[in-house]
């Protein structure tokens, strides 16, 4: 089975801010590696598919990047509708997906 | 627009069952494959099944194989997700979502809980 840890699990930010969320896979994945953004008491969300393909309809201050084992996600300026919880979730093992554990966006 | 709309959560006692459905819209069903997506309370995602769009082969996470099974009624344009031998683990958010290898669209969930 492939792990994916994300890094940090909890982070305090204020709007303006540039954020980076990280996530690693316990083995290569190439580019299969998706983001979704989750806010309390609603089904998530999908921003990112192919580890850099935005979503239609997902603001451009959402990015993504990385191959292989590595993988971000960006904010480049925090927007207050930004504050959630971030997963990523990879795709290789297609229809055996699995989920990080989850980085939570706190307003500092 | 895509719409998802999941029913038939609620309270059962361990060992119990539970059948799930997902009414679909604003697309065509038998055109997508679908997930089953739970969430524990306070918790993270984790997958639970998956089955192919012509309804063909079904994949399960190994915690509910022989209990869950995964169907579809593309006539009806219905997701189904039948639970057996509930346990407290099992008890979870169900999100019903479209997709292959990425979720891009998801109902708004029901709720399953496993309580004696």
């Amino acid at each position: 089975d492939i792990q994916m840890t994300q890094s940090p699990s909890s982070v305090s930010a204020s709007v303006g801010d540039r954020v980076t969320i990280t996530c690693r896979a316990s083995q290569g994945i190439s580019d299969w590696l998706g983001w979704y953004q989750q806010k309390p008491g609603r089904a998530p969300k999908l921003l990112i598919s192919g580890a850099s393909s935005l979503q239609t309809g997902v603001p451009s201050r959402f990015s993504g990047s990385g191959s292989g084992t590595d993988f971000t996600l960006t904010i480049s300026s925090l927007q207050p509708e930004d504050f959630a919880t971030y997963y990523c979730q990879q795709a290789k093992t297609f229809p055996y997906i699995t989920f990080g554990q989850g980085t939570r966006l706190e307003i500092k | 627009q895509v719409q998802l709309v999941e029913s038939g959560g609620g309270v059962v006692r361990p060992g119990g069952s539970l059948r799930l459905s997902c009414a679909a819209s604003g697309f065509t069903f038998s055109d997508y494959s679908m997930h089953w997506v739970r969430q524990a309370p306070g918790k993270g995602l984790e997958w639970v099944t998956f089955i192919r769009y012509d309804g063909s082969n079904q994949y399960y996470v190994d915690s509910v194989k022989g209990r869950f099974t995964v169907s579809r009624d593309n006539s009806k344009n219905t997701l189904y997700l039948h639970m057996n031998s509930l346990r407290a683990e099992d008890t979870a958010v169900y999100y019903c979502a479209k997709g292959s290898g990425y979720a891009d669209h998801w109902g708004q969930g029901t709720l399953v809980t496993v309580s004696s």
